[in-house]
């Protein structure tokens, strides 16, 4: 089955940049997108289709998908940024939904 | 507007089954792609089931064959039911209206049931 691979955490400052990895097996020719879940709500959506960002969410998220690694990169970071971030693709072999395991943002 | 209400999470023995329902409006659900996600206490997020438009059905392989998502048209809604019920079933189910590719429609979540599942 498919897996993808996220550090348990990310520290930053605040007015840094904080950068999210998600590592798959070729995920570069697959769609990722991009959930941030604060404590006690759930998940919202933040990117997707690598790079797209919804309506609402701030233009300081971006994201890119390339080779084995998928990236978000949170620019200026706040400290209502503070949440977990997974991502997510659709595995077509296996027509399975895959999640990563989840990355904590920390802001110092 | 899009809204999703879970409904029928509950406590209950191992062993035992529940049925989840999720209410929608706002959208026709037979038209939209269905998923429930779970997520353990503490945990990340788990896919369980989605449902196609077309009628496609697909499980996460850990479950094996003891839930079954299905929809009612009429009623717009989407359900779970659950058999066999572990302790490791224990979580928060969402229901989730997929996002759309062809017109980069964001998805939309509920907020969830709770399953507890303990003697």
């Amino acid at each position: 089955s498919y897996v993808l691979t996220q550090p348990p955490s990310v520290s930053v400052a605040p007015g840094q940049t904080a950068s999210i990895s998600c590592g798959g097996n070729k995920i570069g020719t697959k769609s990722v997108h991009w959930y941030q879940q604060k404590p006690g709500q759930a998940p919202v959506l933040v990117m997707y289709y690598d790079s797209d960002r919804p309506s609402g969410i701030p233009e300081r998220f971006s994201g890119s998908n390339s080779g084995n690694t998928a990236t978000l990169t949170i620019s200026r970071v706040e400290a209502g940024d503070e949440a977990d971030y997974y991502c997510q693709v659709w595995d077509s072999s296996s027509d399975h939904r895959v999640f990563g395991g989840g990355t904590k943002l920390t802001v110092l | 507007e899009v809204q999703l209400v879970e409904s029928g999470g509950g406590l209950v023995k191992p062993g035992g089954s529940l049925r989840l329902s999720c209410a929608a409006s706002g959208f026709t659900l037979s038209a939209s792609r269905m998923s429930w996600v779970r997520q353990a206490p503490g945990k990340g997020l788990e896919w369980v089931s989605t449902i196609f438009t077309t009628g496609h059905i697909y499980y996460t392989d850990s479950l094996k064959g003891r839930f079954a998502i299905s929809r009612d048209n009429a009623k717009n809604s989407l359900y779970l039911q659950m058999n066999s019920l572990r302790a490791d079933d224990t979580g928060l189910y969402y229901c989730v209206k997929d996002m759309v590719a062809a017109t980069r429609e964001r998805d939309y979540w509920g907020q969830g049931t709770l399953v507890t599942v303990s003697s």
